[in-house]
């Protein structure tokens, strides 16, 4: 069965400082896609960054990138300088397969931005 | 943030009642997607629809019923729920299906559902 982990429930972090969260999934399919979510409180939840698995590069977004550890299944995300609009939870997804929707999400991180 | 909206924001209903979402996303998007997120469970996918097609139900109790009369709109029609049914309901929407062209959803801000 697919699985998407986020063993961190909660984070914090200076701002101006890096913060990484991690997020570990499992499939059999050999396409499938990687994504970070922020849903900051009380507002809608938007798309951070996406990696397709079969693209060795590392995606970047502005401050935000990812370790994507493919033979590991982790997919880390990286937010440099971190600022309070950050602040929000941010989950971790998988999208496996083509034309199916095997798309399964973790629990979740919350990331706090201390000033 | 008004590309996808949905009404109500809140809703209380006893577990006799019948009810219905609102979701309207306003991007010429073809596809429209139902998630419930419950507190310390992952986001669940309900519902996909296509070009106002149904294409995936994945495994939901048929208390629930989506609707899709047209491209910008999508309902989900609530009867006999159940307390465990409480949670806040995402719509989303798509250019393209998730599996086949733009993967990037845009997601409503959500209905708070409290079912007593």
């Amino acid at each position: 069965a697919q699985t998407v982990t986020q063993s961190q429930p909660e984070m914090s972090v200076q701002e101006a400082e890096t913060v990484t969260l991690s997020c570990t999934y499992d499939t059999s399919e050999s396409d499938y896609y990687l994504f970070w979510y922020k849903q900051p409180p009380s507002r809608q939840m938007i798309l951070v960054i996406r990696q397709e698995a079969y693209k060795q590069q590392n995606a970047t977004e502005n401050r935000f990138s990812v370790n994507f550890q493919k033979a590991a299944k982790s997919f880390s995300l990286k937010i440099s300088d971190s600022q309070l609009g950050d602040a929000a939870m941010y989950f971790c997804a998988c999208l496996s397969g083509s034309g199916t929707y095997k798309y399964i999400f973790g629990t979740g991180t919350r990331l706090k931005v201390l000033a | 943030e008004t590309g996808v909206t949905q009404t109500p924001r809140h809703l209380v209903m006893g577990m006799t009642n019948k009810k219905s979402l609102k979701c309207e996303q306003h991007l010429g998007h073809n596809a429209m997607y139902w998630y419930k997120q419950s507190a310390k469970k992952p986001l669940e996918l309900m519902f996909v629809y296509s070009l106002e097609e149904r294409v995936e139900n994945n495994s939901v109790p048929s208390r629930f019923s989506p609707e899709c009369p047209n491209s910008s709109h999508l309902f989900l029609h609530l009867h006999t729920l159940q307390p465990e049914d409480s949670a806040l309901y995402l719509c989303a929407s798509s250019q393209g299906l998730l599996a086949g062209g733009n993967y990037e959803q845009y997601f409503g801000p959500g209905t708070r559902l409290t079912v007593t």
